[in-house]
């Protein structure tokens, strides 16, 4: 069975923290991608990252990093510096083949300015 | 402008009425997908489909119906719509034959179904 679990429903901070938004998968695939997507109040929802399987390097983009652990199913996302703009809601996924995918039920982050 | 377009934004329709929620892109993209999103659930993917005439399950795809004959649309199609199926809707698609690239959104279609 395919599963994404975002236990955080809700999460607040104040301007200027950091945090992390956890992620947890469950698949029997060896191989997998996982994702995480933004949605902000606005509604859309935007692209922010992808790894493969295969690639448990960690990633770092600007004020974004991401912590690819496979050993314990575990595809954190963290803020650095929080902003209000990235009061949003925050979707990890998984995809085992490409064509399915499964995401998580969310995490609400609101930045207190 | 590259994008995917959904409509209409918002509607409101009765019990049974058969109705359409379109899904078109201009990226040649030839993955597209459906989903739906309701409060402490996420986003369920309902169908996908790997190019002109290829559609398959997701998750949750009773109660609806999809076509693909032309790669840009991707119509999601509710022939007796119940109220379970009040939701907000979303259409994605991506460049590759499969997910695995990122996905584009559509805006959104928010459905009630009194």
């Amino acid at each position: 069975a395919q599963k994404v679990t975002q236990a955080q429903t809700e999460i607040s901070v104040v301007e200027k923290e950091d945090v992390t938004l956890d992620c947890v998968y469950e698949t029997r695939d060896t191989t997998y991608y996982l994702f995480w997507y933004k949605q902000p109040p606005s509604g859309e929802l935007v692209f922010l990252i992808r790894r493969n399987s295969f690639d448990e390097q960690n990633e770092i983009s600007g004020r974004y990093s991401w912590n690819f652990q496979k050993s314990t199913s575990s595809f954190n996302f963290t803020i650095t510096a929080s902003q209000v703009v990235d009061s949003a809601v925050y979707f990890c996924a998984l995809s085992p083949t490409g064509n399915q995918f499964y995401f998580g039920t969310g995490t609400s982050l609101t930045v207190i300015p | 402008e590259a994008q995917v377009t959904q409509n209409p934004r918002y509607l409101i329709t009765v019990t049974g009425k058969k109705l359409t929620v379109t899904c078109s892109q201009n990226m040649n993209h030839e993955y597209m997908s459906w989903y739906r999103q309701d409060p402490g659930l996420g986003l369920r993917q309902i169908y996908y489909s790997m190019n002109v005439e290829v559609t398959d399950k997701g998750d949750v795809p009773e109660g609806y119906k999809v076509s693909r004959k032309e790669k840009r649309n991707f119509p999601l199609i509710l022939e007796s719509p119940s109220p379970n199926q009040t939701s907000l809707y979303f259409c994605a698609s991506s460049s590759s034959g499969t997910g695995f690239e990122k996905l584009f959104f559509g805006s959104g279609t928010q459905l009630s179904v009194l």
